[in-house]
């Protein structure tokens, strides 16, 4: 079956610093990969998304790259501001896996400190 | 655009009782799923409708079951309530032949 593999937090930062989340994943098909966020109390927002090997989605500073070789959507952002502390959850959608279906790791929990 | 909507946000109920939770997607989306999320399970795919039909189903027992309205609204419903469905219920909407979801804020449901 499909499965996504979160680097485990908390992860503890001061502001300014570089951040990498890793993710990894099985999947039976050819997935789409997102990276959604979550602040405390509030649902999961979209933050970015690639559809195929080698696409690089961004947005807001983050960016990851579908690496297809080795399975991996890695999670980046230059210069990590306390607004960004928040729970960080890697996702698929595998066509093969039927419909509205996204899998999720289990979540990476990151702490910005000014 | 209005996001997606769900009511109530809060919901606290006794152990053997039932709940219905509601879902408005985002105008347009015809494609509604949910998810449960506890600190333990994490996010856990309970089903997607799109035109009124389940096309998709997570393994969750059949106390755990579903609706959707012709205006793509949906609601879903817990019977006999155990301690551990407490947790926030997600609902998410997608436009047809999409992948990308967008979720509501979610209801707490807290069953004591």
């Amino acid at each position: 079956g499909n499965s996504v593999t979160q680097m485990e937090g908390p992860v503890t930062l001061s502001e300014e610093a570089f951040l990498t989340i890793n993710c990894t994943y099985t999947a039976t098909g050819y997935p789409s990969l997102f990276w959604y966020v979550q602040y405390p109390g509030e649902g999961l927002q979209l933050l970015l998304k690639a559809t195929k090997a080698d696409d690089k989605g961004s947005n807001k500073g983050f960016e990851a790259t579908y690496r297809k070789e080795t399975t991996s959507f890695h999670l980046e952002k230059g210069s990590v501001q306390v607004s960004d502390s928040a729970v960080y959850f890697c996702a698929l959608s595998d066509q093969t896996d039927s419909w509205g279906k996204l899998q999720f790791g289990a979540g990476t929990q990151v702490v910005v400190t000014p | 655009k209005a996001g997606v909507t769900q009511t109530p946000r809060y919901l606290i109920k006794t152990r053997g009782q039932q709940v219905t939770l509601s879902c408005s997607p985002i105008s347009g989306h015809r494609s509604v799923s949910w998810y449960q999320q506890t600190p333990g399970q994490g996010l856990q795919f309970l089903f997607e409708y799109f035109s009124e039909t389940q096309r998709n189903k997570g393994n969750f027992p059949g106390r755990f079951s579903g609706r959707q309205f012709s205006n793509s609204r949906s609601e879903m419903n817990v019977s006999t309530l155990e301690l551990g469905d407490s947790a926030l219920y997600l609902c998410a909407s997608s436009f047809e032949g999409s992948y990308e979801q967008y979720f509501g804020p979610g209801t707490r449901l807290t069953v004591t």
